[in-house]
């Protein structure tokens, strides 16, 4: 089966600037997440849909991050304006609905974001 | 607030010695753990989990409630074990995953 699909693969913008990332989720997978990980860390859940509702999105720096699954299917990130401290790998994952138990969740390739 | 600590940032071991990459967590709900690795150039993929008590790829890790560690072993270490692992603890009703900061195992000949 296909993965997930991320694009682009890499951005370079400046401080200040607007990015937005893309994600196609697993055929029939109802569950996105969106994370980020900066250089040295281990990936952190910004956010996670359940089809087109958002489970979760404690961790997500509202004021400049929003994040959207319209039609329960692909999903767009974007950072509007981009701070330096944004500059991090952003992976999109997907899992099937889960139903009494933990669910593989399977990443994308990730878009490297770079803010200068 | 949970949490997921591995110690070791890099572990560099010979290949055919034993392998032991270390995972502590903190959690006071009932703890569902996995492991994650990511080989050079490719995609972060699930390893093993703790409630399946498999032996992927010749890994083990076992789930020590009283230490709160689940660390991830193999007896013989292959150079094409080299890759970035990362510990992770599923959270609440959501599978929210938390990471660790991951160690960097280098499999050398």
């Amino acid at each position: 089966e296909a993965g997930v699909a991320q694009s682009p693969r890499y951005k370079i913008i400046e401080k200040r600037q607007s990015v937005a990332f893309w994600c196609n989720p697993i055929s029939g997978h109802a569950t996105l997440y969106w994370y980020q990980q900066i250089l040295g860390q281990g990936p952190k859940l910004l956010i996670q849909f359940q089809n087109n509702g958002v489970v979760d999105d404690s961790q997500l720096p509202k004021d400049r991050f929003s994040a959207e699954r319209l039609k329960g299917v692909d999903s767009t990130l974007k950072i509007q304006p981009a701070k330096l401290e944004d500059s991090a790998v952003y992976l999109c994952a997907s899992s099937l609905e889960r139903a009494g138990g933990p669910l593989t969740q399977y990443f994308g390739p990730g878009t490297r974001l770079l803010v200068l | 607030a949970q949490r997921v600590t591995q110690p070791e940032k890099l572990l560099s071991v010979f290949k055919g010695a034993p392998v032991e990459l270390k995972c502590n967590y903190s959690y006071s709900g009932s703890p569902e753990l996995f492991w994650y690795v990511q080989y050079s150039r490719q995609r972060l993929q699930l390893l093993l989990r703790h409630i399946s008590r498999e032996s992927i790829k010749g890994f083990t890790a076992d789930l020590n409630k009283g230490e709160t560690s689940f660390h991830l072993k193999k007896p013989f270490a292959q150079e094409e074990d080299s890759a970035m692992y990362y510990c992770a603890l599923l959270t609440g009703g959501g599978n929210k995953l938390t990471f660790g900061t991951g160690t960097q195992l280098k499999v050398e000949l």
